[in-house]
């Protein structure tokens, strides 16, 4: 089992919709939870962050913490076609000392 | 502004060869990463160093070395390089040193072939 788990997509969602992205852990003493943006062939660059059960909103974005289902997702509001890239989930493990990544969910937006 | 650069962006090698990946960061972060990327694993994470003259193992750190002498940089060395080395190398750094804080920022990744 992988330590940090995501579909791998694609996930095709129309302009203007909801898109839902969700990553599952086995770690229960992760902490620490990242949402990471990447354009194809480019870095990754942080999105959000969140450290507490339940919901923090930024903008478009929401980051949903649930620690009790090892379960954190992202969701996209009102999504554009600019949102279209990979998004990778990163828990921080404090056992392990490191950050542990998911492989990542492809997203595309249609207009 | 502040960055993290990489270099060389492209480097094509010989099975066995040693090779030096270059990271350069001008946040004064004390934090440095290097992860490398491949398709269905996403990254992992091969070293990092919390400060000068420190430095830890990550996830996947067979086969690479880094070393820490100055806050700016943090070389990564494939001592005899591998065709399993093949793959996309980012480099990162950031301003907390918990781990529960790592909020990195990555450079734009150093896309290695060994032949």
């Amino acid at each position: 089992q992988k330590e940090v788990e995501q579909n791998s997509g694609p996930l095709s969602v129309p302009e203007g919709a909801i898109a839902s992205l969700n990553c599952t852990y086995s770690d229960r003493g992760s902490q620490s939870f990242f949402w990471y943006r990447q354009y194809s062939g480019k870095s990754p660059e942080l999105i959000m962050s969140i450290y507490s059960n339940g919901d923090k909103e930024d903008g478009r974005f929401t980051a949903q913490l649930n620690k009790a289902s090892q379960y954190v997702s992202l969701l996209i509001r009102d999504s554009q076609p600019s949102d279209s890239a990979t998004y990778l989930c990163a828990v921080a493990s404090v056992y392990n000392n490191d950050m542990r990544f998911g492989a990542g969910t492809r997203l595309t937006v249609k207009p | 502004d502040a960055e993290i650069t990489q270099s060389p962006r492209h480097k094509i090698t010989e099975t066995g060869r040693q090779v030096t990946l270059a990271c350069h960061q001008t946040w004064n972060h004390n934090n440095m990463f290097w992860y490398r990327q491949d398709l269905g694993h996403g990254l992992r994470l091969i070293h990092y160093s919390y400060g000068v003259q420190d430095t830890n193992k990550g996830e996947v750190s067979d086969g690479y070395s880094v070393s820490r002498s100055n806050t700016e940089d943090l070389p990564l060395t494939l001592e005899s390089a591998a065709s399993s080395q093949t793959s996309v190398y980012f480099c990162a750094s950031s301003e907390s040193t918990r781990v529960e804080a790592w909020e990195q920022f990555f450079g734009p990744g150093t896309r290695l072939t060994v032949l």
